[in-house]
């Protein structure tokens, strides 16, 4: 099994691109979430799917927009990107509300 | 969902337990304990979770106190590749899936 697999692993963008991540899990989870790690800092969340269909915004939605393609695809997508949003991105999933959590390897993207 | 409360960094010696101290002291009844690890900037791992009574699986062990307001990890013979950030983690269970908020973690440092 693959688990969490994120796409790229690499980016770097200038400012104003757009660009979206991808997250796939291939366990049948029903959550899913994306969080950012600056250097030094632990995780934030930036939105979370409690199960296909739905979405919410964590602790820094700005600037992001998420879209729960199906219940194995969660994808985060930078509209303008900006040289803030320079960070580690991880995508995670959960079966429900009990389950351990299982993280993505993490997307580096760099904003110049 | 309580917040955590974790010193910023300890270490221990290998082949010696490491016990890593939580305080949640805001804790409600159906609030469980998590902790995960991140090692090196790779996506967290989980590792054990409990509510009331303390728990053990092949990593390590969790104590919780009778009041549940703090917690330690006990990873009971701590080697080099034990060094990460540990985060602990409070996290509701009755309802909707909620949402998977980490803080800064604790940094554990195993010397030789």
């Amino acid at each position: 099994n693959a688990g969490v697999t994120q796409t790229p692993k690499f980016q770097v963008l200038k400012t104003g691109q757009s660009m979206t991540l991808q997250c796939a899990q291939d366990m049948n989870h029903n959550s899913m979430y994306w969080y950012r790690q600056d250097p030094g800092m632990g995780l934030r969340l930036i939105y979370y799917s409690a199960s296909e269909g739905t979405t919410d915004k964590g602790e820094v939605p700005n600037g992001y927009n998420v879209s729960r393609l199906n219940k194995r695809e969660f994808s985060l997508r930078l509209e303008s990107a900006a040289p803030s949003q320079t960070s580690v991105y991880f995508c995670a999933s959960t079966l429900d509300r009990l389950a351990e959590a299982f993280f993505g390897q993490g997307t580096r993207l760099t904003v110049v | 969902d309580a917040k955590t409360t974790q010193p910023p960094s300890m270490d221990c010696a290998e082949g010696r337990a490491a016990n890593l101290p939580c305080n949640h002291s805001t804790i409600s009844g159906n609030e469980y304990v998590y902790w995960y690890r991140q090692i090196h900037s790779q996506g967290p791992q989980y590792i054990i979770h409990g509510l009331k009574n303390n728990e053990t699986n092949e990593m390590a062990s969790l104590i919780i106190t009778e009041d549940r307001k703090s917690s330690t990890l006990i990873l009971p013979h701590a080697t080099l590749r034990d060094t990460a950030v540990y985060y602990c983690i409070v996290r509701f269970s009755p309802g909707a899936n909620s949402k998977l908020t980490f803080g800064k973690g604790i940094t554990l440092s195993v010397r030789p």
